[in-house]
């Protein structure tokens, strides 16, 4: 079965200063990773993926995680905080052989950036 | 273009009653997902429809059901309503059957069951 851990539930970080949320998964097969964003009241959005090609991947908005097999983790990172970075963000991963779009996603690490 | 599309975008059921909640996907896409929000968790996989066929199915009661039309538009039904019903559902459509990709939510249905 596979699962997904985000450490701490809210993070706070002043503007300007770095960002990492941490997400630690569990996979029997090789999995597909992916970070989305959900602004309040709204859906979410996909920040990024991995999907087996590099290791490091960038995003959208200045984002970027890496994938560490060795560790199972996949960290989210941000060199300078915005204030519109203040979000709600889930860690997700997926069977990649099991052919549909059932994510198991973490319970969320709510961002808040002050001034 | 239009992103997905959600309706109704809140509602308020009392327990026992029964909600029907609709998606339209993105134009061109065939695959739609459904998701329950509860507050303070992240989503929970319910089910995924592919060209009007169930594709994966969550671990949800019976209770639950859903369906795809031939417009590929999706409807949600879940009967018998319980206090914790309520969350956020969310929609999700994709261009392709296969779970490779990105999922392009709506804003989902915020249902309240009192």
């Amino acid at each position: 079965a596979q699962s997904v851990t985000q450490l701490g539930s809210h993070v706070s970080v002043s503007e300007g200063a770095l960002v990492l949320l941490r997400c630690n998964y569990s996979s029997s097969v090789p999995p597909y990773l992916f970070w989305y964003v959900q602004y309040p009241n709204q859906g979410l959005q996909l920040l990024l993926k991995y999907t087996s090609a590099a290791t490091l991947v960038k995003g959208i908005n200045g984002f970027e995680a890496e994938f560490k097999k060795s560790e199972t983790s996949f960290h989210l990172t941000k060199p300078s905080a915005h204030m519109s970075d203040a979000a709600e963000y889930f860690c997700a991963v997926s069977d990649r052989f099991s052919g549909t779009y059932k994510y198991i996603f973490g319970t969320g690490t709510r961002l808040k950036v002050l001034a | 273009d239009a992103g997905v599309t959600q309706s109704p975008t809140h509602l308020i059921k009392t327990r026992g009653q029964q909600v029907t909640l609709r998606c339209s996907p993105i134009s061109g896409h065939k695959s739609v997902s459904w998701y329950q929000q509860v507050l303070g968790q992240g989503p929970q996989f319910i089910f995924q429809y592919y060209e009007k066929e169930e594709r994966g199915r969550g671990n949800f009661p019976d209770r639950f059901s859903a369906r795809q039309f031939p417009n590929y538009s999706s409807e949600l039904n879940v009967n018998a309503l319980l206090l914790g019903d309520s969350a956020l559902y969310l929609c999700a459509s994709t261009p392709t059957e296969r779970g490779t990709g990105e999922l392009f939510f709506g804003e989902g249905s915020r249902l309240t069951v009192l």
